[in-house]
């Protein structure tokens, strides 16, 4: 059955430094996002993307952070300097359509920022 | 802001036994779906609910949306310690129907 993965399963970082997680949506898929999941929290919405381009942004997506789909499979989310409350897990997750909607998520990234 | 309110918050009962959780909110959500998150884990999907008044089932789960797209819930009959987990309501809005996800119920069914 087609999954999303993602990589790195755990990822320690310094403050300050800059970090890519990586995500390989399902193959068929055309809306790709990224939640995160501070530790004891809700799930929050990040960001969508189509078509290329970012379709839909929360507030906590400052400049700081940054999507790409380089190729044909891969989606990254970046952090260009991380700070201590960006510490937690980062899921990515896709969907074929818009209107009907099922998203599917990867395992997550758990990000550590010290 | 939408919010999706669930309860109860935790809820521990014995293997057998059914039960309801609840998912709310004021707001009206184009679809709504239901995700069981095992710890360290990601969402796994369990249904997908669109329109009002819709009730599906998987096996021992019953799920349903309110006639208003506000609402939901989950019923378990029989309930089994492998449905031990955290389940989590998502409704779906804005403009690509991003997630808005609910507060969560804890589950832990004792054998």
């Amino acid at each position: 059955e087609p999954e999303v993965t993602q990589t790195p399963s755990h990822q320690v970082t310094q403050m300050g430094q800059e970090v890519i997680l990586r995500c390989v949506p399902i193959s068929n898929h055309l809306y790709f996002y990224w939640y995160r999941q501070i530790l004891g929290q809700k799930v929050e919405f990040l960001v969508s993307f189509y078509n290329n381009e970012i379709s839909e942004k929360s507030e906590i997506f400052d400049d700081q952070f940054s999507v790409e789909r380089p190729d044909g499979s891969n989606f990254t989310l970046k952090i260009r300097s991380t700070k201590l409350e960006d510490s937690a897990m980062y899921f990515c997750a896709s969907s074929l359509t818009r209107s009907y909607n099922e998203q599917f998520f990867g395992p997550g990234t758990r990000l550590t920022v010290l | 802001t939408q919010l999706l309110k669930q309860s109860p918050q935790f809820l521990s009962i014995q293997e057998g036994e059914n039960l309801t959780v609840y998912c709310n909110s004021s707001s009206v959500f184009s679809s709504l779906q239901w995700y069981r998150q095992e710890p360290g884990e990601g969402p796994v999907l369990l249904v997908t609910v669109v329109t009002g008044g819709e009730v599906k089932k998987l096996k021992r789960l019953t799920f349903q949306f309110g006639d208003a797209r506000k609402d939901s819930s989950l019923h378990i009959t029989a309930a089994q310690p492998g449905d031990t987990g955290l389940y989590l309501c998502a409704g779906a809005g804005g403009a690509t129907n991003k997630l808005i996800f609910g507060t969560g119920t804890l589950l832990a069914v004792q054998p």
